[in-house]
């Protein structure tokens, strides 16, 4: 069962622009929810959380959006780079931690 | 090193052969995880160790698998007789944490197991 579904498999962005990433998750128990970053041949790293009980995290150019009564998150890049190229992973946890299938964002100079 | 390392990097089975994957994680993690990535896929959960206790193995998909961490650190996941739908990558994460805290999982490069 796909409880945490990222429905575009990719995305392409001219470089300085937004890139918005978007998550959806049907389990009313996730109370974190994690951004992870994958360049190829590597594991996922780490790049940004928020908990249920915010709506907004931010990390320089990275911001997170949790609506939870629309059980749905968003990555927000501002401005994109050509080294944000990657895939990136959505996470949610609250005792197990479920992975969506992934975005493939192309950031093009 | 500083983060969760795995060997070997690749690894090519032939059908029914058994295979042995290594996981060293960041040292003094209590936490350690196991997951399985299908190509196109997100990690899937397999197995759970809280020091040397394994917790959850709800998610390995049959009893061709296992895993042991019997001191706490490093981990062996092993498959036997393989099968060619255990081509995939293979993850282990750890993290200082118990399972459960909201926080971070640390991963290593994977494993890719390739069988013929």
């Amino acid at each position: 069962d796909q409880q945490v579904k990222q429905n575009s498999p990719s995305l392409s962005v001219q470089e300085g622009r937004i890139s918005i990433l978007n998550c959806d998750y049907t389990n009313s128990m996730f109370d974190y929810f994690l951004w992870y970053k994958k360049y190829p041949a590597e594991g996922p790293t780490f790049l940004i959380s928020i908990s249920s009980i915010k709506d907004k995290n931010e990390d320089g150019r990275f911001t997170v959006f949790l609506n939870k009564s629309a059980k749905h998150l968003s990555l927000h890049i501002v401005p994109s780079q050509p080294g944000d190229s990657a895939v990136y992973f959505c996470a949610a946890s609250y005792n197990d931690m479920r992975f969506g299938a992934g975005t493939r964002l192309t950031v093009k100079p | 090193g500083a983060g969760v390392s795995q060997s070997p990097r690749y690894k090519v089975a032939k059908r029914g052969q058994d295979v042995a994957l290594r996981c060293d994680p960041i040292s003094g993690h209590v936490s350690l995880f196991w997951y399985q990535q299908a190509l196109g896929q997100g990690p899937e959960f397999l197995t759970y160790f809280q020091n040397e206790a394994q917790l959850d193995k709800s998610g390995l998909p049959s009893d061709r698998f296992f895993a042991e961490r019997p001191e706490g650190s490093v981990s062996t996941l092993k498959i036997q007789r393989t099968q060619q739908e255990d081509s995939a990558v293979y993850l282990c994460a750890s993290s200082s944490l118990d399972r459960g805290s909201n926080s971070p999982l640390h991963f290593g490069n994977g494993t890719r197991l390739t069988v013929t």
